[in-house]
């Protein structure tokens, strides 16, 4: 497709189950980011990858939350042991690389509901 | 640090009205300043950047560095306006920071 695609678009666990998110950005982006979209809180910045490496990780909440990013392409977001405060939108965007001036493509996003 | 701050939640006008955003960032360096917008049941998209100077949907926002502030205006707010308003900055180490979202309501 042409833009950003997240998957599973709702996934509903139960406390204390790992999830993954998954992230196809837009093909030749070779930048991705990864937001937590919260009410009241608005986008909460987790981890940014420039090919396949993540210069910054400091958005992480925890050391539960991890992510990955294989082939310069898809990348996947792991949260272990989810909790009920990980409930949220998690949304992925990229870009043709960091230092393009400008736009993030983003994708619809994957709701999390942990119970 | 960088941060981004818009201190409105809700922000409500009637159609025809001027409407305003606010934006307030802290960043030491020379940030590049952004609005996203998300309308209803659409994905979070770019709506305009300081760095072109541009009019999108009649939208402007001028940065000004002095008050540190990187204001949305339109002068006559239209129903399609309605929508969730995102400020961001980008810093020297590429992180796009948003503010919190002011959710605008533009009544008929």
């Amino acid at each position: 497709g042409a833009g950003v695609s997240q998957s599973p678009s709702n996934k509903v666990t139960e406390k204390g189950k790992d999830v993954e998110l998954r992230c196809d950005p837009i093909s030749g982006h070779t930048a991705l980011y990864w937001y937590r979209q919260s009410l009241g809180q608005g986008l909460e910045f987790l981890i940014y990858f420039q090919g396949n490496s993540a210069p910054d990780k400091s958005g992480l909440p925890s050391d539960r939350f991890s992510a990955e990013r294989t082939g310069g392409s898809v990348s996947t977001l792991t949260i272990q042991r989810t909790q009920q405060e990980d409930s949220a939108v998690y949304l992925c965007a990229s870009s043709l690389n960091v230092g393009n001036p400008g736009e993030l493509f983003f994708g619809e996003g994957s709701r999390l509901t942990v119970l | 640090a960088q941060r981004v701050t818009q201190p409105e939640k809700l922000l409500s006008v009637f159609k025809g009205a001027p409407v305003e955003l606010k934006c307030n960032y802290s960043y030491s360096g020379s940030p590049e300043l952004f609005w996203y917008v998300q309308y209803s049941r659409q994905r979070l998209q770019l709506l305009l950047r300081h760095i072109s100077r541009e009019s999108i949907k009649g939208f402007t926002a001028d940065l000004n560095k002095g008050e540190t502030s990187f204001h949305l205006k339109k002068p006559f707010a239209q129903e399609e306006d309605s929508a969730m308003y995102y400020c961001a900055l980008r810093g020297s180490n590429y992180k796009l920071t948003f503010g919190k979202g002011t959710l605008l309501t533009v009544n008929p």
